[in-house]
């Protein structure tokens, strides 16, 4: 599927510098997601942004600062990180229907990051 | 949040055998999702469980949600090296419908 487009795909930055990543969904979806996907742990959720409002801030430290300008993109700012913060960064997208069950989740091939 | 519970973590089989992963909530959920996700991939959507006792086939993949509610499984027939992956189940948030937990996941390797 290529409806979640993330880019880069891999990222390796020092603990000092200020990065981005990117997400562009073209699938008409009106809510985006940032997920962590570690080795040690399950599938984390960041941030929800619903009508490109940010719904939900899963306690996640103010070094990553998320930004949706619209509803088709949304972007993860990286400053000052941690070497436990490599992971994989996974966006994704879903329909908001408002409804009483939730709308399958597309997501983006991930983003590797690596923190030295 | 909420929590979800699923095992095993890994299984191992030959192709050909089966393969059964299990997810358990302890609060009753509103329905239940099933990803899979491929080695370098990223999670896939499988399928969709709302209904208490509800049972879904696709293919040689069977899922069941529970009567109460608060567990599912995902069965596997006769495995085959293309069922190579993670497989993970997603409960919603009690009160915020746009949010997802994931299961830990369970690494299928099956070998040929």
């Amino acid at each position: 599927e290529t409806g979640v487009t993330q880019t880069p795909r891999h990222l390796v930055m020092g603990m000092t510098n200020k990065k981005s990543l990117k997400c562009e969904q073209h699938l008409g979806h009106n809510a985006m997601y940032w997920y962590k996907q570690s080795a040690k742990k399950p599938l984390e959720l960041m941030f929800v942004y619903s009508l490109e409002e940010r719904v939900e801030n899963n306690s996640v430290p103010s070094r990553f600062s998320p930004e949706c300008p619209n509803s088709s993109h949304l972007f993860l700012h990286l400053h000052t990180l941690q070497p436990e913060d490599s992971a994989l960064y996974l966006c994704a997208s879903s329909q908001d229907g408002q409804g009483q069950f939730n709308e399958k989740l597309f997501f983006g091939s991930g983003t590797q990051l690596s923190v030295l | 949040g909420q929590q979800v519970m699923q095992i095993p973590q890994y299984q191992h089989v030959q192709e050909g055998e089966d393969f059964t992963t299990y997810c358990n909530s302890s609060t009753t959920l509103s329905n239940i999702q099933w990803y899979k996700q491929r080695p370098g991939g990223h999670p896939v959507f499988l399928i969709q469980l709302v209904k208490s006792g509800e049972v879904k086939k696709q293919k040689r993949l069977t899922f069941q949600f529970g009567e109460a509610k608060k567990n599912s499984s995902l069965h596997i027939t006769a495995t085959q090296t293309t069922d190579v992956g993670t497989y993970f189940c997603a409960v919603p948030d009690l009160y915020n419908f746009n949010k997802f937990y994931f299961g830990s996941g369970t690494k299928l390797n099956v070998k040929p």
